[in-house]
């Protein structure tokens, strides 16, 4: 059973750079998953953002690839994201998940809603 | 990029009522697809993996099929907690993309 909380800022100015923390409170970081953000936006589906393998590989979401870094943190048994020059459209609530291999996502946070605003 | 396509985008059903979602990939994906339940205001959970592999827990009335490109979620008998968003994702190596969902209301 592994457990994941989001932590961040509620709210991120236009033209900033979000950052999210995801910290894994049940479970090993260097366990053989993939660790990775899921967004939400207001009334919308699901979009999948990135993730990264404990050995440092990452896949980004093409579309968002060129804002997006996911990165790791095995003293705090923990995954970030940093999302830069954000816009109104990236206002979501921001989950965190993962999974194994091929599988599908079996653990989520319970999400953080983030609001681009001045 | 594989786009997944689902349909219907909502519907209306019956208590009772056999429920049947499609989720449809532009390239072949062999059997990485997974169905996810999500209720308002909560996080999604995993219903099917495998394209057809309930999730432990999952009621037996959910049920999924499919392979290659096209992929189906049953609810044999529609049930009033069943009220939610559906959303199909592949699996298979490449970006993780979701379908855009389907919207399970009850008549």
């Amino acid at each position: 059973q592994v457990q994941l909380q989001e932590s961040g800022p509620g709210v991120v100015k236009p033209s900033g750079t979000l950052s999210l923390t995801c910290v894994v409170s049940v479970g090993s970081i260097s366990s053989s998953s993939w660790w990775s953000w899921v967004r939400q936006p207001p009334g919308k589906g699901l979009e999948w953002i990135g993730e990264i393998f404990p050995s440092g590989n990452t896949h980004y979401n093409p579309s968002l690839s060129s804002r997006v870094t996911v990165s790791l943190d095995r003293s705090k048994n923990q995954f970030s994201l940093k999302l830069t020059s954000v816009t109104a459209a990236d206002t979501a609530v921001y989950y965190c998940a993962t999974r194994s291999g091929f599988d599908p996502f079996d653990y989520w946070g319970q999400g953080t809603l983030v609001i681009v605003s001045s | 990029d594989i786009q997944m396509t689902q349909s219907p985008s909502s519907l209306s059903a019956s208590v009772g009522d056999r429920v049947t979602i499609t989720c449809r990939a532009s390239q072949g994906i062999g059997n990485y697809l997974a169905w996810y339940q999500q209720k308002p205001g909560k996080v999604p959970q995993l219903l099917i993996y495998a394209a057809s592999t309930l999730q432990s827990g999952v009621p037996s009335r959910f049920s999924g099929s499919g392979s290659g490109t096209d992929f189906t979620l049953t609810i044999s008998s529609l049930q009033p907690e069943d009220v939610a968003t559906y959303y199909c994702q592949k699996c298979s190596s490449g970006p993780l993309t979701f379908g855009g969902g389907t919207k399970v209301e009850i008549k």
